[in-house]
């Protein structure tokens, strides 16, 4: 079955410190993976997505596919990053076209 | 000013009564999704349309029901049978990735509704 596993519920780092979250998929096609962030009081959004290879906010995420990850990653962690972000995985099993969130990591960055 | 458009933002319900939560698009996008999004399990999919007059179950359809007589609408009931609907509900939408066009497969989301059963 399609899965996606964000092994922490919260993460606290200190500004200025590097920052690593990690996401684990489970697909047996070829993976489609996001980030997406949702910020207090906002809607969530789309931080980036593994085939644009961009970065976003400083951030960056690298799909490897032997350890079937896709952790976002961001060198120099900012006050304003503070934020609940999810790991999605597109799934076109069964002619479908979904999108499979994790249960998400709550980011916290202190002073 | 386009978006999506979740009304109500608050609603109450009591047991055994069911309730309709409103989400509605000006983006022209064509598929829409209703997502439920409850404390340490991220946000699981209950139904999801692709096309106009056509969707399909999630992972969690069970006590819920939905219909796209219009591109823009994706009306969600929430059924009396649903054994635990207090949760926080989520309305998304996005460009068919079949029309190739950028940003395909991007899901904007609605402000989302709070619903409680009291």
């Amino acid at each position: 079955a399609q899965r996606v596993t964000q092994p922490e519920k919260l993460l606290s780092v200190f500004k200025g410190a590097p920052v690593e979250l990690k996401c684990n998929y489970s697909y047996s096609g070829s993976p489609e993976l996001f980030w997406y962030v949702q910020y207090s009081r906002q809607r969530l959004q789309l931080l980036l997505r593994h085939i644009s290879r961009e970065s976003i906010k400083g951030f960056t995420a690298d799909l490897n596919k032997g350890e079937t990850s896709f952790h976002l990653k961001k060198p120099f962690a900012q006050e304003e990053d503070s934020a609940m972000y999810y790991c999605a995985l597109r799934d076109l099993t069964g002619g479908g076209n979904k999108l499979t969130f994790g249960t998400g990591t709550q980011l916290k960055v202190e002073l | 000013d386009g978006g999506i458009t979740q009304s109500p933002k608050y609603l109450f319900r009591k047991e055994g009564q069911n309730v309709t939560l409103s989400c509605e698009q000006n983006l022209n996008h064509d598929a829409m999704y209703w997502y439920r999004q409850d404390p340490g399990q991220g946000l699981r999919l209950i139904y999801y349309s692709q096309i106009v007059n056509d969707f399909q179950k999630g992972d969690i359809a069970e006590g819920y029901s939905v219909s796209r007589e219009k591109k823009e609408s994706f009306p969600l009931t929430v059924t009396s049978a649903q054994k635990n609907p207090t949760a926080f509900y989520l309305c998304a939408s996005s460009i068919d990735k079949d029309r190739g066009l950028r940003g395909a497969n991007v899901l904007t989301f609605g402000a989302g509704s709070r619903l409680t059963v009291l």
